[in-house]
């Protein structure tokens, strides 16, 4: 596809439960990037890989959350034991080189009960 | 904390020019300003940026005061479908996005 792309779009999860959330950058973007938006906020920094090399983490809130983009492509983002503090959308984006306009997908809506 | 500061909502007559402002006062030499903006239920999408000179592109016109200190975005002829959260951020080369509340602007008939 021309943009980037999450999935799920939705999920819903129970306090407690793993999640995994997908991300397919634009192709042949270097680096890509991971978000939080709690509503009515704006989007907050998570994590930034380049390539397949994580280069800053410092924006995950807890240990128990953890990314990875193992080829340097798809990424997920995974949350163990889910709280409800965690229900937001998570953001993805990616762009051509570090410092360029980054391209934001979707989101995936995450609402944990 | 975000680096700069917008009002949290304006209103605009379609078919007239929409200009939002933003203040960057600490904004660094090496930092850009970039605009994006978030329909409902979408991502946020890339508008313009600019580092000192003015800036024009399809979507709008960025207009940064020769201080740097703040900015104004332009839309020349607002339809509906340019409501949505207007964003100013800085940025430099390490492209980490920091976002704040943004311009929540609603276009009317």
């Amino acid at each position: 596809g021309a943009g980037v792309s999450q999935s799920p779009r939705y999920k819903v999860a129970k306090r407690g439960q793993d999640v995994a959330l997908r991300c397919d950058p634009i192709s042949g973007h270097v680096s890509l990037f991971w978000y939080q938006q709690a509503l009515g906020q704006g989007p907050e920094f998570l994590t930034y890989f380049q390539n397949e090399a994580q280069l800053d983490k410092s924006g995950l809130p807890s240990d128990r959350f953890f990314a990875e983009r193992p080829e340097g492509s798809v990424s997920t983002l995974k949350i163990q034991r889910t709280q409800q503090e965690d229900s937001a959308v998570y953001l993805c984006a990616s762009s051509r080189l570090q410092g360029q306009m980054e391209f934001f997908g979707p989101g995936t809506r995450l609402t944990v009960l | 904390d975000a680096k700069t500061t917008q009002p949290p909502s304006m209103d605009c007559a379609e078919g007239r020019a929409a200009n939002l402002p933003c203040n960057h006062s600490t904004i660094s030499g090496n930092e850009y300003v970039y605009w994006y903006r978030q329909i409902h239920s979408q991502g946020p999408q890339y508008i313009i940026h600019g580092l000192k000179n003015n800036e024009t592109n399809e979507m709008a016109s960025l207009i940064i005061t020769e201080d740097r200190k703040s900015s104004t975005l332009i839309l020349p002829h607002a339809t509906l479908r340019d409501t949505a959260v207007y964003y100013c951020l800085n940025t430099g080369t390490a492209s980490k996005l920091t976002f704040g509340t943004g311009t929540r602007l609603q276009v009317t008939l």
